[in-house]
Formats: C-alpha cells, structure tokens, sequence
C-alpha cells in the first residue's frame, strides 16, 4: 500500500540553524501539506501546495518557514532561523484532490530546538 | 475561527464496554475525518464522512456525520485493550485545502 515518507524521523538543531524536513508524498497525489503538533498540543495545520505553489497558509507559517518541491517526487519544508518554540513533531501529508479528499499522513519528524 | 472540541478528553474503560466519543463545532464541514495516533507517530486515518446523516461501519466502531455537518460520534462496541489510542477528528471546509484538527480523545482500554 503506497505511503507518505518523511525524513529525518528526528532532527536536534541548536537555535537559530536552518533546517529542512523531507517527504516523499504518495506518488499520484497532487496536493501536499505540512502539520505541526507541539507535544501534548493537537495537530494544527501549517501549508498546503499544489501545482507548485502555496494554496493555503496558517498564521504559523511566517516568513521563516518556507516549502518547496525540488523534483517530482520530494516535498520539503524549511524553517530559516529555528526557535525554541519550533519544537515538534512535523507531518507532511498528500491528497489525490483538494477539499472532501482524503489526506494521508506521513509518520512524522520529530525536531527539537536546543 | 473553526475549532472542533471533541469530548470526553481522556476515557478509561474497561475491555468489553462499549463507548461513544464526540466531535462538535459550530461551523459546517464538507468533509470530516477520524484518526488514531499511537505516541511518537504520525495519524492513522480510519474514515472520512462527507454526506450529512451519513453513518460508516469499520468492525467494531461505527461512525456518524451530523445532518447539519457540524458534529460527527465514533461509537465503539466491545473495546479491546488494543483499541487504546489517541482519536482526533478533523474537518475541511469547503473551498479550503486544509484540516482543522480536534482536541482528541485519550482512550485507554483496560483488560
């Protein structure tokens, strides 16, 4: 059964470091996002992205963050200038089409801001 | 703002009880979904309602899409320890391309 992959699983980062979270969305799928949940908070919606650009995004999703699909197969997402408060585990999800479609979600990546 | 406040937040039951937990809001969804999270991973879907009234059968649990598609219930018959999990709904609206995610329910299921 096809599956949303994400890379690292963990990330540490000291503040102020870039760094960039990796997923591969399933392979048909056209829409694409990224979700956050602070531990112990509930998953909130960071960007969604189709046909390469930005289609919805959060008041979370500042200037620091930023998304990009490199190739036809990644989907990343960069935060510029990591903060304390950007400690969480990161899902990417995909979705064949838009709205009442299913999204699926990738296991996640744990960063940790020191 | 959409939120969607699912209750109860935490449940301990034991193996064998039957349960029912509620998503609600006051705005109107095109579509809702209900995940389970184990800790440490990411959310397992385990349906999507989009039609008002509609009610899905997965095994043991069953779930219902209010006629206003404001609210949705998991119900779950004869829980099992392996049930234990985090349940989280969330919603889309029409014309957006994001989720709004509920508060979750904890359940442990007690053998």
């Amino acid at each position: 059964e096809p599956e949303v992959t994400q890379t690292p699983s963990h990330q540490v980062t000291q503040m102020g470091q870039e760094v960039i979270l990796h997923c591969v969305p399933i392979s048909n799928h056209l829409y694409f996002y990224w979700y956050r949940q602070i531990l112990g908070q509930k998953v909130e919606f960071l960007v969604s992205f189709y046909n390469n650009e930005i289609s919805e995004k959060s008041e979370i999703f500042d200037d620091q963050f930023s998304v990009e699909r490199p190739d036809g197969s990644n989907f990343t997402l960069k935060i510029r200038s990591t903060k304390l408060e950007d400690s969480a585990m990161y899902f990417c999800a995909s979705s064949e089409q838009r709205d009442q479609e299913t999204q699926y979600f990738g296991p996640g990546t744990r960063l940790l801001v020191l | 703002t959409q939120l969607l406040e699912q209750s109860p937040q935490f449940l301990s039951i034991q193996e064998g009880e039957n349960l029912t937990v509620y998503c609600n809001s006051s705005s109107v969804f095109s579509s809702l979904q209900w995940y389970r999270q184990e800790p440490g991973e990411g959310p397992v879907l385990l349906v999507t309602v989009v039609t008002g009234g509609e009610v899905k059968k997965l095994k043991r649990l069953t779930f219902q899409f209010g006629d206003a598609r404001k609210d949705s219930s998991l119900h779950i018959t004869a829980a099992q320890p392996g049930d234990t999990g985090l349940y989280l709904c969330a919603g889309a609206s029409s014309g957006t391309y994001k989720y709004i995610f509920g508060t979750g329910t904890r359940l442990k299921v007690l053998a």
